[in-house]
């Protein structure tokens, strides 16, 4: 199957800084990207939806100004997660689709602490 | 919201078929049911998925009710590397999200 790329796979960050995570879709070009957030022990929670070119849809309850997305290739989508707090800490996860909708591929996760 | 219910747990035995059910008795015409399963520490990986017919594929073999209001997505043989949490999502056609509920966490005993 396709492959998708996040990097990196974990960071560890001190409270108030800035940390950005990149996703890559490896062999296929996807127009479209989601980012996911995942607290232990719970099911993915679906953070907001980004089109190569155009502004991410953020979904109800997420801070578009405090997880920045930008989409500028068919290939990469960023998430920066702005002025992190504790709270922030999580297992953040990409996905990518591809040239179908039913083609749907996650990356790794990358596991983001702050201290 | 997600809009399947799953059992939150199941145990199988190695090498016996498992059956995971998953109710959706809200389907509209237009989902489509997919499967996907996670391992601790890693991101969803595709299972399987369905319409209206039952599907087969290298994996596993997804079973959708006439009706559609349910499916069960069947392991034909467990190893140990299937433990896993098993989520049944519906995509909405408008909007092609995959909104995950709690999945099954299945247990594979040797």
């Amino acid at each position: 199957g396709a492959v998708v790329s996040q990097h990196p796979s974990w960071v560890i960050c001190k409270s108030g800084t800035s940390v950005k995570i990149e996703c890559r879709s490896l062999d296929f070009q996807a127009t479209t990207m989601f980012w996911y957030r995942q607290f232990p022990k719970q099911s993915l929670m679906l953070m907001a939806t980004s089109n190569e070119g155009s502004k991410a849809t953020y979904e109800q309850g997420v801070e578009k100004d405090k997880f920045l997305i930008n989409h500028a290739s068919l290939t990469l989508s960023t998430l920066t997660v702005t002025s992190a707090h504790p709270e922030d800490s999580s297992f953040y996860i990409c996905s990518a689709r591809g040239l179908t909708p039913n083609e749907q591929f996650f990356g790794p996760g990358t596991r983001l602490t702050v201290l | 919201d997600a809009k399947t219910t799953q059992p939150n747990s199941m145990e199988s035995n190695e090498e016996e078929p498992v059956h995971l059910p998953c109710n959706h008795s809200t389907i509209s015409g237009t989902d489509y049911i997919h499967w996907y399963r996670q391992l601790p520490s890693q991101g969803p990986e595709y299972v399987i998925h369905g319409l209206t017919s039952n599907v087969n594929n290298r994996m596993a073999s997804l079973a959708i009710a006439e009706d559609r209001k349910s499916s069960t997505l069947i392991l034909h043989r467990a190893t140990l590397r299937d433990a896993a949490v098993y989520y049944c999502i519906l995509r909405d056609v408008d909007t092609d999200k995959l909104i995950f509920g709690t999945g099954t966490r299945l247990q594979v005993f040797p």
